[in-house]
C-alpha cells in the first residue's frame, strides 16, 4: 500500500548548525515529493518540492535530495535559525482528478537550541 | 486578506451533535481539501473537490459530509459526532494540474475540534 514514513520522530540542533530531516516511501508512482513546514496553532506551509525524474533541488537554505533506489527523500536546512523550529512533514503527491492526491508522512519535530 | 480562511477556528461540543465548518479560499484555485489531523500529528486527507465535483473521497464515516457550493467555498458537515471525531480539521487549496501545478496545497490556520 501507499505510505510515507520518517526514520526520525524529532530532531534537535544547535543554531547554525546544518539540519536533516530523513523520510522513506513506499509508492513509486508519485509525481512530486514535498516538504511542508508546521508551526504551532498554524497550517502547514509549503517548503519545496522535487519532481520524481530529479535528484536534487534547492531552495533558499534548503536542499530536497531525492534517492530513488533506496525510496528515500531528504530535507537539508543549512545554518539553522530559531525559526526553523517546527514539525516537518514530508509528502507524495500524484494528480487526482483535476486536483492532487497528496498522501503525508508522520513528521519530524525539529528544536533550535540557541 | 488571508488567502485560505476557515470558521470556526476552535469548537467545543457535546457527543451527538451536529457541527458544522467553513471553508472559502480566495487564491482563484479550483480545487480544495478537507485534512484531519490527530493528536499525534498526523495529516489525512478525507475528502477534495475540483471546481464542485468530489474527487477524493477517502475512508471516512457517513457521518461527515462535504459541500461545495462554488470553487471558493468548501464546507464540512459533520452529524452525530464522537469522541474519536475530536482533532484539528484544516482546509486547503490547489492550482489546477492542467493549469501547471505541482500540487502545491494552501492550507487554512484549521479548526480545532474538541468533542466531550
Amino acid at each position: 500500500g501507499e505510505s510515507v514514513g520518517l526514520h526520525l520522530p524529532t530532531l534537535s540542533v544547535q543554531e547554525g548548525d546544518n539540519s536533516i530531516i530523513n523520510c522513506a516511501y513506499s509508492n513509486s508512482a508519485s509525481d512530486y515529493f514535498i516538504w511542508y513546514k508546521q508551526e504551532s496553532g498554524k497550517g502547514p506551509q509549503f517548503i519545496i518540492d522535487i519532481r520524481s525524474n530529479m535528484d536534487k533541488r534547492q531552495g533558499q537554505r534548503v536542499t530536497v535530495l531525492l534517492n530513488k533506489t533506496v525510496k528515500h527523500l531528504s530535507l537539508q536546512i543549512a545554518a539553522t535559525q530559531p525559526g526553523d523550529s517546527a514539525v516537518y512533514f514530508c509528502a507524495e503527491n500524484k494528480g487526482w482528478g483535476g486536483g492532487f492526491k497528496t498522501i503525508f508522512g508522520a513528521g519530524t519535530r525539529l528544536f533550535v537550541k540557541a | 486578506d488571508t488567502a485560505v480562511s476557515q470558521t470556526p477556528k476552535y469548537l467545543v461540543t457535546q457527543m451527538g451533535n451536529d457541527k458544522s465548518i467553513k471553508c472559502e479560499q480566495n487564491l482563484g484555485h479550483d480545487t480544495m481539501y478537507w485534512y484531519k489531523q490527530d493528536s499525534k500529528k498526523f495529516l489525512k486527507i478525507m475528502f477534495s473537490y475540483n471546481n464542485k465535483e468530489l474527487i477524493i473521497n477517502e475512508t471516512v464515516p457517513n457521518r461527515f459530509s462535504p459541500k461545495s457550493p462554488d470553487k471558493a467555498h468548501l464546507n464540512l458537515h459533520i452529524n452525530s459526532l464522537e469522541l474519536g471525531d475530536s482533532a484539528v480539521y484544516f482546509c486547503a487549496s490547489s492550482l489546477r494540474r492542467d493549469r501547471g501545478s505541482t500540487g502545491e496545497l494552501f492550507f487554512g490556520e484549521g479548526s480545532r475540534l474538541t468533542v466531550l
